[in-house]
C-alpha cells in the first residue's frame, strides 16, 4: 500500500523553526518528485514547494523562499521541508503528496498531514 | 505567475443535477490542469489531470474540459457523496497554482 506519513508539526512562536518529516512505504520514493502542500485554517489548498527525484531541481511558492528548504534523503524513503522564520501565516495542515515520474504530473498520493500552529 | 480562478465560490445543487464549475487561468497552461475533491475533514483527492482524463477509480459522472486558459469541471448527476470543495491547479510550471476553491452542497 503506497503510504505517506507526516511527522513534526506543533506550536512555534513566530520567527522559530520546524522540521517536517515524511516517510514514503509502499512504492519507488526514488522515482518519484514530491511535494508539499500546505491548508490553513478554513482556508483552500496552497502549494509550498517541489523536489526532483536527485534534488537537483526545486521549487517554492514565493511566500516561503528564502525561509523554507525541501529536501529529501532516497536512502530513507524520506522527504524533509525546513522551515525557517515562521511567522502567523504559516500556521496550516502541512501535506506530504507524491507527484509523478516526470516533472509534468500532479500531485496523486496525499499524506495525512501534521499541523504546524505559529503564535506566540 | 499565473493565477488562476474558480468560479463560483460555492453552489447547491438537487440530487441528480448537472453541475458545472469553471477554472481560469491568467494566462495558458496549456492541458496541465487538475481537478481535486476534498471532502469535508479528508484530504485531497485527485480526479481530473491533463484536463481531461479521469483518475483511475473516479467515477464516470466527473469529466473535464478545456485548454489553454479555460477551463470544467462537469459532475453530469450529482450524489449525496459529492459533497465537498473542488479545486483546479496548474502545474506546467512552478508555482503549481491552486484556485480558491468551489463548495458543492446537496440543496
Amino acid at each position: 500500500e503506497v503510504q505517506l506519513v507526516e511527522s513534526g508539526g506543533g506550536l512555534v512562536q513566530p520567527g522559530g523553526s520546524l522540521r517536517l518529516s515524511c516517510a514514503a512505504s509502499g512504492f519507488t520514493f526514488r522515482s518519484y518528485w514530491m511535494s508539499w502542500v500546505r491548508q490553513a485554517p478554513g482556508k483552500g489548498l496552497e502549494w509550498v514547494a517541489n523536489i526532483k527525484q536527485d534534488e537537483g531541481e526545486k521549487y517554492y511558492v514565493d511566500s516561503v523562499k528564502g525561509r523554507f528548504t525541501i529536501s529529501r534523503d532516497n536512502a530513507k524513503n524520506s522527504l524533509y521541508l525546513q522551515m525557517n522564520s515562521l511567522r502567523v501565516e504559516d500556521t496550516a495542515v502541512y501535506y506530504c503528496a507524491r507527484a509523478g515520474l516526470n516533472w509534468n504530473i500532479p500531485v496523486n498520493v496525499w499524506g495525512q498531514g501534521t499541523t504546524v500552529t505559529v503564535s506566540s | 505567475d499565473i493565477q488562476m480562478t474558480q468560479s463560483p465560490s460555492s453552489l447547491s445543487a438537487s440530487v441528480g443535477d448537472r453541475v458545472t464549475i469553471t477554472c481560469r487561468a491568467s494566462q495558458g497552461v496549456t492541458n496541465y490542469l487538475a481537478w481535486y475533491q476534498q471532502k469535508p475533514g479528508k484530504v485531497p483527492n485527485l480526479l481530473i489531470y491533463g484536463a481531461s482524463t479521469l483518475q483511475s477509480g473516479v467515477p464516470p459522472r466527473f469529466s473535464g474540459s478545456g485548454s489553454g486558459t479555460d477551463f470544467t469541471l462537469t459532475i453530469s448527476s450529482l450524489q449525496p457523496e459529492d459533497v465537498a470543495t473542488y479545486y483546479c491547479q496548474k502545474y506546467n510550471s512552478a508555482p503549481w497554482t491552486f484556485g480558491q476553491g468551489t463548495k458543492v452542497e446537496i440543496k
